[in-house]
Parts: structure tokens; sequence; C-alpha cells
């Protein structure tokens, strides 16, 4: 167990919908990362969070957005949803104060789009 | 042409076989390299992380960078069912963005 969690684990929902998905990090790690993961293309970045300020941002679609909260934990929404976002949509944290530093990964969400 | 470069496997091997997996990169900028495992439904976890080139070992596995070949490696010494995973290299430069391989499927028959 990492010390990550994510909910809900499973989503099914149809084209056109907006959905939520929630990371909550390891105690003590200021920053959050998002990836998604899907067969073709493999793990991608997707942005990243420090103590609640957008740090760095990979391939996240316009659709997309992401905050991190006071209390740390974080947000994705995914809105406008189309049957290419399936995919499993992974968290990860760390401490984001050292150069050499472990992300440490959730056991992931996994989002059909029918 | 994709930043990093994985072989996709599967990989076959028996129980106490060397196993080697690999990565290209194209970036030079990159410095920090990492090997991560996933096993089937789970999050990827941190195995091994280097900085720039030379080698990292622990346990039964081992890492290697040659970053005038733009190259990394991941060595695992006398493998185990248990090491059936798939295997992410990724790294990044100075920046927090990660770059990740496709993976590699890994199958140590027993």
């Amino acid at each position: 167990d990492s010390g990550v969690t994510q909910t809900p684990k499973h989503l099914i929902t149809a084209t056109g919908q907006r959905v939520t998905l929630r990371c909550s990090p390891r105690s003590g790690d200021l920053s959050v990362y998002w990836y998604q993961q899907s067969l073709d293309q493999g793990l991608q970045f997707l942005i990243q969070y420090y103590n609640g300020e957008e740090r760095a941002k990979g391939n996240i679609l316009e659709r997309f957005s992401a905050q991190q909260f006071p209390d740390l934990h974080s947000e994705l929404n995914l809105s406008s949803l189309e049957l290419g976002d399936s995919a499993l949509y992974f968290c990860a944290s760390s401490s984001g104060t050292v150069v050499e530093e472990t992300q440490y990964f959730g056991p992931g969400t996994r989002l059909l789009v029918l | 042409q994709k930043e990093v470069e994985q072989d996709p496997g599967p990989l076959s091997v028996p129980e106490g076989a060397i196993v080697s997996l690999n990565c290209t990169y194209s970036n030079s900028a990159f410095q920090y390299f990492m090997w991560y495992r996933q096993y089937s439904r789970k999050g990827p976890e941190l195995l091994m992380y280097t900085y720039s080139s030379g080698n990292k070992e622990d346990g039964r596995f081992t890492a290697q960078v040659d970053k005038s070949s733009k190259y990394i490696s991941l060595f695992i010494r006398d493998s185990q069912p248990s090491d059936s995973a798939t295997y992410l290299c990724a790294m990044r430069a100075g920046t927090y963005k990660y770059i990740f391989g496709t993976g590699t499927r890994l199958k140590v028959l027993a």
C-alpha cells in the first residue's frame, strides 16, 4: 500500500458527461501528479500540483482540469467525455522538495466511457 | 518519434535467468532516470532511481545509464516468478515533467 488513495476505483459513464476523480496524497507529501494510462499510449503525464499551485503541465486536454485543495487532496475533472478518454487514471504524490524525489502511485481509477 | 522508446515484449524467461530490460531516448536534457514495476491492475512502484550516467545496484536489480548512447537498462538477476510484471522506464529533465516508456511485459516461468 503506497499511502495514496484514489476514488472511485471504477467509473462507467456516457459520452458527453463530466466526471470528477479524487486523490489523497501520502501524509506529508505536498506534490500531486495526475497520469493517464491507456493501452496504446502508455503512461502519460497530465499535470502536477505543489502545495495548491500548478507546477508542471503535460499533455492535458482543455476538456480536463485539475486542482489541489488546501488540505492537499486533488481532483481531476474530465468533461465532454469521449470514447477515447477511457483509460486508467493514476494519481501519484511526492514530497516535491528534494531533487531525487520519489513518486508514490495510487491504485488508479478505471474510467470507461460508453 | 517518441521521446522514450521501450520494447513492449512480452519477454518470457525461465526462473533464475538474468533479465535485461532497455529503453532508448532522444532528449539529451534528461538527467533523472527511473524504473518502475507495475503489477496487473495496480499502480506503478519505483524500483530504481539514477541521476546522470553510471550504475546503481539494489539487491537483485542493477540500473545502468549511458547518456552518450541515450540508453538505459535494468538488469534483474536470479529472476523469480514474482518478478512477472510490466516494467516502465521513466525520465525527466530539470523540470517535474516525467516521460514514461510504454512498458515491457515480463513473464518469469517457474
